[in-house]
């Protein structure tokens, strides 16, 4: 199994503001994924993070407001910008293994106010 | 409407078997995965079932699968108190890429 640390854990942020989400993984893995879970949702997929090119979007999501980084096969990022109090979520990065397993982090739960 | 439908709560008595049912649209879907979120927590991922399997046993799980009515259950033998939490089913269209269900509150009464 992958091992998925996501930074932060959770924060409280100012509408307007920017915040960026870390997301580890401690093995190189080929496929990286970003959903959001609005409160008291299920989850809905944002973007995959392709490594050496731009990130691929899912209806209802654009690269302005979520850009994503993805440096290399263990590391990506997420970045919320422009915070409305609409985007407070759980934002959650998630790895597939082995063509068949798919592994989330923690979570970042995210409130904005 | 929701591609992955679940019922939203199932109450059950501590050492009864669970039983939570999903039922998906994407028959192209190579793997099912049912995940289990407690409070606050992240997603861990129980189990999973190849498409072509029908089922699929683990410890206290068993997964079941009706491809043909596109029907997914996932069976906890002797629930206990720990078992309470959000059941996800999950369908993959394409590998990696993850279609949820609504959760299942599963509550575990003594």
């Amino acid at each position: 199994s992958a091992v998925i640390s996501q930074k932060p854990s959770r924060d409280i942020c100012q509408r307007g503001t920017s915040l960026t989400i870390q997301c580890q993984v401690d093995s190189q893995v080929t496929m990286m994924f970003w959903y959001r879970q609005q409160p008291g949702q299920s989850l809905t997929l944002i973007a995959t993070a392709n490594q050496g090119s731009e990130a691929t979007y899912e209806s209802g999501f654009v690269i302005d407001k979520f850009p994503i980084s993805r440096p290399n096969l263990t590391f990506s990022t997420l970045t919320v910008s422009n915070m409305s109090p609409e985007d407070s979520s759980i934002y959650l990065c998630s790895v597939g293994a082995d063509n068949t397993e798919a592994f989330f982090g923690q979570g970042t739960r995210l409130t904005v106010v | 409407g929701e591609d992955v439908e679940q019922s939203l709560f199932l109450s059950v008595r501590e050492g009864d078997s669970s039983v939570i049912n999903c039922t998906y649209t994407d028959s192209s879907s190579t793997y099912l995965y049912w995940y289990k979120q407690e409070p606050g927590a992240g997603l861990q991922l129980l189990t999973y079932i190849f498409s072509n399997m029908d089922m699929k046993q683990d410890q206290r799980l068993t997964v079941l699968l009706n491809k043909k009515d596109k029907h997914l259950s996932l069976r906890i033998a002797d629930t206990q108190t720990g078992d309470s939490a959000i059941y996800f089913c999950a369908e993959s269209p394409s590998w990696g890429k993850l279609q949820f269900g609504a959760g299942t509150q599963v509550v575990v009464t003594p």
